[in-house]
């Protein structure tokens, strides 16, 4: 069974970038059939969808937060990870990793997620 | 505002069915399949139904959807306590080139 677990700073700074790692274990991240996302969740709303990354490096971006983050995978360590720059308290938001059903066509499936991580924008 | 338009309550008595709408256009749900969620609170949302009416392993029948046109719907049937959560639909959408989710549905068994 596929578990992710989130890991990083719970608290960043203003302006700072908030970078976070996803750990995969019970499968690989190598695989041919599944991205591995990060959706966010800000405290009492809803789901925002950050971005997807393929093992190969292929990523996609929510268009709406593209041009702040950046997101790479560590097939070694079974990991992935989110960079996002610029931060703001609009930030602040339960952030998760997930496996996402997106290889053949471009779905909303995310079949595995982590706990999640609460990140906070504070100074 | 999300681009998915989900009831913000819905509310049945243990052993009843209730329905979860979500509503979208022709970029969207029209185009493209749709999953839902179960978040329990305090915990991770739980894929319920995918492509439109698919069912993982482990979720019981009580749990069904379909689609029709640009609209979605979730059903939960013979409802139990336990079901009380907020219920999200998620689908991509052509012209936004993003995965999209409704704003949620908190449901009650009352």
């Amino acid at each position: 069974q596929v578990q992710l677990q989130e890991s990083g700073p719970g608290l960043v700074k203003p302006s700072e970038t908030l970078s976070l790692t996803c750990s995969v274990s019970g499968g690989s991240i190598s695989t041919r059939s599944y991205y591995w996302g990060w959706i966010r969740q800000p405290p009492g709303k809803g789901l925002e969808w950050i971005g997807s990354i393929f093992y190969g490096g292929s990523t996609y971006y929510n268009p709406s937060l593209k041009s702040r983050v950046t997101i790479s995978a560590d097939t070694s360590k079974k990991q992935f990870c989110l960079k996002l720059s610029s931060v703001t308290a609009a930030d602040t938001a339960v952030y998760y990793c997930a496996r996402h059903d997106g290889v053949y066509r471009y779905t909303a499936t995310f079949d595995h997620w982590g706990h999640g991580t609460l990140v906070t924008v504070s100074s | 505002q999300s681009v998915l338009t989900q009831p913000p309550s819905v509310s049945a008595a243990p052993g009843q069915t209730v329905t979860i709408s979500c509503s979208g256009s022709s970029s969207n749900i029209g185009d493209n399949y749709v999953s839902w969620y179960q978040q329990l609170p305090g915990t991770a949302p739980k894929l319920l139904i995918y492509d439109n009416n698919n069912r993982p392993s482990g979720i019981p029948d009580r749990f069904s959807g379909s689609k029709s046109g640009t609209s979605a719907t979730l059903g939960i049937t013979g409802l139990q306590t336990g079901d009380e959560a907020s219920y999200y639909c998620g689908t991509w959408d052509n012209i936004l080139s993003a995965v999209i989710f409704g704003g949620g549905t908190k449901l009650t068994v009352l």
